[in-house]
């Protein structure tokens, strides 16, 4: 167990809809990372927060926003959802800004159907 | 559990020999190396980082080797246990500057440990 928890495990939703994701980092990590996972695009960084702030964007699409709360906490905002954006979700966190050993959380499968 | 990706590259060993995962990269400006672990239906795991100016690191039994020349990277699992079964990730991060720290993750290699 990384001590990333991630909500919810799996998710069932149509086209066009809009989803939330939700990421609580390990206990004292201040950096958030989110990553999507498809079989055809592989393990793709999504976006970054630490503290609070956005601190490096990836691949993310305009449909997809994030924020990382007073708390630490961190929502992935999916919307106007497409087929092809089924996939694992994974967050992950890190103490520091710029650290490499990222813990990971066991994922959401979003299934768009 | 879930399969990370139905077109992997494979490595199937017996239980007790030694594995060497091989990762080939691209860009020349990456700085840090590192080699993540995804077992099935979990998250990927850290196990083991390089950085540039390094050409060989070692840990519990594993190694990780960098070949700059030919911008080649390795993973050796030393007496390979079934435990070790899992997706092997290896990533790299250019030269750490501003907010800069991002993953580019590679494909990913499958590795089958058989009793």
């Amino acid at each position: 167990d990384s001590g990333v928890t991630q909500t919810p495990k799996h998710l069932i939703t149509a086209t066009g809809q809009r989803v939330t994701l939700r990421c609580s980092p390990r206990s004292g990590d201040l950096s958030v990372y989110w990553y999507q996972q498809s079989l055809d695009q592989g393990l793709q960084f999504l976006i970054q927060y630490y503290n609070g702030e956005e601190r490096a964007k990836g691949n993310i699409l305009e449909r997809f926003s994030a924020q990382q709360f007073p708390d630490l906490h961190s929502e992935l905002n999916l919307s106007s959802l497409e087929l092809g954006d089924s996939a694992l979700y994974f967050c992950a966190s890190s103490p520091e800004p710029g650290s490499y050993e990222q813990y990971f959380g066991p994922g959401t499968r979003l299934t768009v159907t | 559990g879930e399969s990370v990706g139905l077109h992997l590259p494979t490595l199937s060993v017996q239980e007790g020999d030694n594995s060497i995962i091989n990762c080939a990269y691209s860009n020349s400006a990456s700085d840090y190396f590192i080699w993540y672990k995804q077992e099935s239906g979990k998250g990927p795991q850290f196990i083991i980082d390089i950085r540039s100016n390094m050409d060989k690191r070692q840990g519990q039994r594993v190694t990780v080797l960098l070949n700059k020349t030919v911008k080649h990277l390795s993973l050796q699992i030393a007496a390979t246990q079934p435990g070790d079964s899992a997706v092997y990730f290896c990533a790299e991060t250019p030269l750490a500057g501003g907010s800069n720290y991002k993953l580019t993750f590679g494909k990913g290699t499958l590795l089958t440990v058989n009793p």
